[in-house]
């Protein structure tokens, strides 16, 4: 595609229930990020993808959190359980390699809202 | 490993005046440096980006210089306007070429 989609856009569920974030990155980009945004904050890494090596998942904050890539395109990020302090914009990004070199291009974000 | 370290947090201007964000890094490795801008409610966008074999890069009003022994690196917006208002992320490629980011600058232009 033209840029990285994410879905859904905006998202509310009660405390309690799983959730799943979807990004479609950019057609052959092989590196594919996620990160959260909490109102007013930076950006906090998440995990990372690359082509079919085991992702870095050294950001997420529990075991709540998990992600997959399927096919080395589509990603889902999946958190369970969901709490109040999960409420935050989560972004996705890809990227044309491994390496940073050609800078990152972000989804518009899921805004999820737990209450 | 890489950290990125960005101030002000805050930068208040007079609309038509300059602008200066600043950025240190502690990885003497790290060759690439991007700026991100993201407006209220929208995804962060690269706005310029530099590498370490350059020590400027301009692109109309902004800029950004790298200075490698000090390990710190600047943007720079000349003649403010009110579309600039947003808040500014440095970044920063650690050993495994991913980037890391500074904490971001909220921009605010007085009119």
């Amino acid at each position: 595609g033209a840029g990285v989609s994410q879905s859904p856009s905006n998202k509310v569920t009660e405390k309690g229930k799983d959730v799943e974030l979807r990004c479609d990155p950019i057609s052959g980009h092989t590196a594919l990020y996620w990160y959260r945004q909490s109102l007013g904050q930076g950006l906090e890494f998440l995990i990372y993808f690359q082509g079919n090596s085991a992702p870095d998942k050294s950001g997420l904050p529990s075991d709540r959190f998990s992600a997959e890539r399927t096919g080395g395109s589509v990603s889902t990020l999946t958190i369970q359980r969901t709490q109040q302090e999960d409420s935050a914009v989560y972004l996705c990004a890809s990227s044309l390699a491994g390496g940073s070199s050609y800078g990152y291009t972000f989804g518009s974000g899921t805004r999820l809202t737990v209450v | 490993g890489e950290n990125v370290e960005q101030h002000p947090s805050t930068l208040s201007v007079q609309e038509g005046d300059s602008a200066v964000i600043k950025c240190t890094y502690s990885d003497s490795a790290s060759n690439y440096f991007p700026w991100y801008k993201q407006e209220l409610g929208k995804r962060p966008q690269l706005i310029i980006d530099i590498r370490s074999n350059v020590g400027e890069k301009k692109d109309q009003r902004i800029a950004v210089t790298l200075n490698k022994t000090a390990k710190h690196f600047s943007l720079h917006i000349t003649e403010t306007q009110p579309e600039d208002s947003a808040v500014y992320f440095c970044a920063a490629t650690d050993s495994n070429y991913q980037l890391i980011w500074g904490a971001g600058t909220k921009l605010i232009i007085k009119p």
